[in-house]
């Protein structure tokens, strides 16, 4: 089924560890987001792409970085992980002329 | 600043009880709007979208919102809510940039 497919599904990390979460989308879609969600606080959106070859900060960018590696594929990489950074990520792709976002599973980040 | 603001945080109804969800942003020009919904462990879905037209949209699963311009307001409503549509709503806005701003949510449990 077309989709957004996102890796890991679940993911612990100790303090001062690095890891890159991947995204890919199979809808040939030109826009990319990162979003983090954290209880009361609803999705805030951390970096995105609109288009290959370009990426832009969203609210919260500081501690992460990102890669537009292809039309297809957004990934977002945690350098030196903390505690503030557990949370549960979403990759999306947005459909043309705006009609909304399709989403990924998420992934479920704790760091200790 | 754009903004996106669900007032209800959490709501609690019995099985066919009417549901009206708040929504209120801050855009003062032509805005895209739209519900969506998050299943217990799921991805957000979306529910259904505005773009301009008619003002009542009716999306999936019974659901439908209303925009009123005036009021900045784009409530969800359902007239009949069932066990099954206990989730997270989140609304979300956006003047055909690339982002949207997201809400922060309104979990609804609908009591059997």
């Amino acid at each position: 089924n077309a989709g957004v497919t996102q890796t890991p599904k679940f993911q612990v990390l100790k303090t001062g560890q690095s890891m890159t979460l991947q995204c890919a989308q199979d809808m040939n879609h030109n826009s990319m987001y990162w979003y983090r969600q954290d209880p009361g606080m609803g999705l805030r959106l951390i970096y995105y792409s609109a288009s290959e070859g370009t990426t832009d900060k969203g609210e919260v960018p500081n501690g992460y970085n990102v890669s537009r590696l292809n039309k297809r594929e957004f990934s977002l990489r945690l350098e030196s992980a903390a505690p503030s950074q557990t949370s549960v990520y979403f990759c999306a792709s947005r459909h043309p002329g705006g009609y909304g976002y399709t989403f990924g599973s998420g992934t479920r980040l704790t760091v200790v | 600043a754009q903004s996106v603001s669900q007032h209800n945080h959490h709501v609690i109804l019995s099985e066919a009880a009417s549901l009206e969800l708040g929504c209120n942003y801050s855009y003062g020009g032509t805005v895209n709007l739209f519900w969506y919904v998050q299943y217990p462990g799921q991805h957000l879905q979306l529910l259904l979208k505005y773009f301009s037209g008619d003002p009542l949209v009716k999306g999936i699963k019974g659901f439908e919102a209303e925009f009123i311009k005036s009021k900045f307001s784009f409530n969800l409503r359902k007239p009949s809510v069932q066990w099954s549509d206990t989730a997270e709503y989140f609304c979300a806005g956006g003047m055909g940039t690339y982002k949207y701003i997201f809400g922060t949510g309104t979990r609804l449990k609908v009591l059997a």
